[in-house]
């Protein structure tokens, strides 16, 4: 079946410092990739997609490359604020068949003076 | 703000008990999806409903079901509650009958079963 493994959380960074969360995926066709963030007492709100091998998602100065070869897509942001502490969940969903939008388990990331 | 409104926003009940929860979908948004999340098994898909159809179905008990009336609001109802049954419970929104995978979540309903 099709899932998605995050790196577990915590994590906890300091202002201004780079942040990558590690999201890798198993598919039986050719997913879409996205990722969903989650602030406290609030909803999930897409942030970022990649449809294709290659294709980099970007927004809010966050991004994530689609890596076919390795199946992962990474997000990464070069300079984290503190406003950024959320729950980051990394969802795929099968290109053309199927209607279940798959998540990760989440992480947690905490930003810190 | 997505405009999905979820009603209500925490719920206390004891094993056993029914509950309803209510959801409505973004303006214009045709597609409604009911998702759990818990500490243990994360975000998992219940049911997808479009305009009033049932359309895609996941990992919900038979103890939940679901629907959608025609002014496109949706209600999960949870019956027979069993502690394990505490979770947030989500609701999204989206345009078409197929998954894109862009969907807008509301805030949600915090189930606590006492």
């Amino acid at each position: 079946g099709n899932s998605v493994t995050q790196m577990e959380g915590p994590v906890t960074l300091s202002e201004e410092a780079f942040l990558t969360i590690n999201c890798t995926y198993t598919a039986t066709g050719y997913p879409s990739l996205f990722w969903y963030v989650q602030y406290p007492g609030e909803g999930l709100q897409l942030l970022l997609k990649a449809t294709k091998a290659d294709d980099k998602g970007s927004n809010k100065g966050f991004e994530a490359t689609y890596r076919k070869e390795t199946t992962s897509f990474h997000l990464e942001k070069g300079s984290v604020q503190v406003s950024d502490s959320a729950v980051y969940f990394c969802a795929l969903i099968l290109t053309g068949g199927g209607n279940k939008l798959t998540f990760g388990t989440g992480t947690q990331l905490k930003v810190e003076l | 703000d997505s405009g999905v409104t979820q009603t209500p926003k925490h719920l206390i009940t004891a094993t056993g008990q029914r509950v309803t929860l209510r959801c409505s979908p973004r303006s214009g948004d045709l597609s409604v999806y009911w998702y759990q999340q818990s500490l243990d098994q994360g975000l998992q898909f219940l049911i997808q409903y479009y305009n009033g159809e049932e359309r895609a179905k996941g990992n919900i008990l038979e103890r939940f079901s679901a629907q959608q009336f025609p002014d496109l609001h949706s209600e999960l109802n949870l019956s027979s509650l069993e502690l394990g049954d505490s979770a947030l419970y989500f609701c999204a929104s989206s345009l078409r009958a197929d998954n894109t995978g862009e969907l807008f979540f509301g805030e949600g309903s915090r189930l606590t079963v006492l």
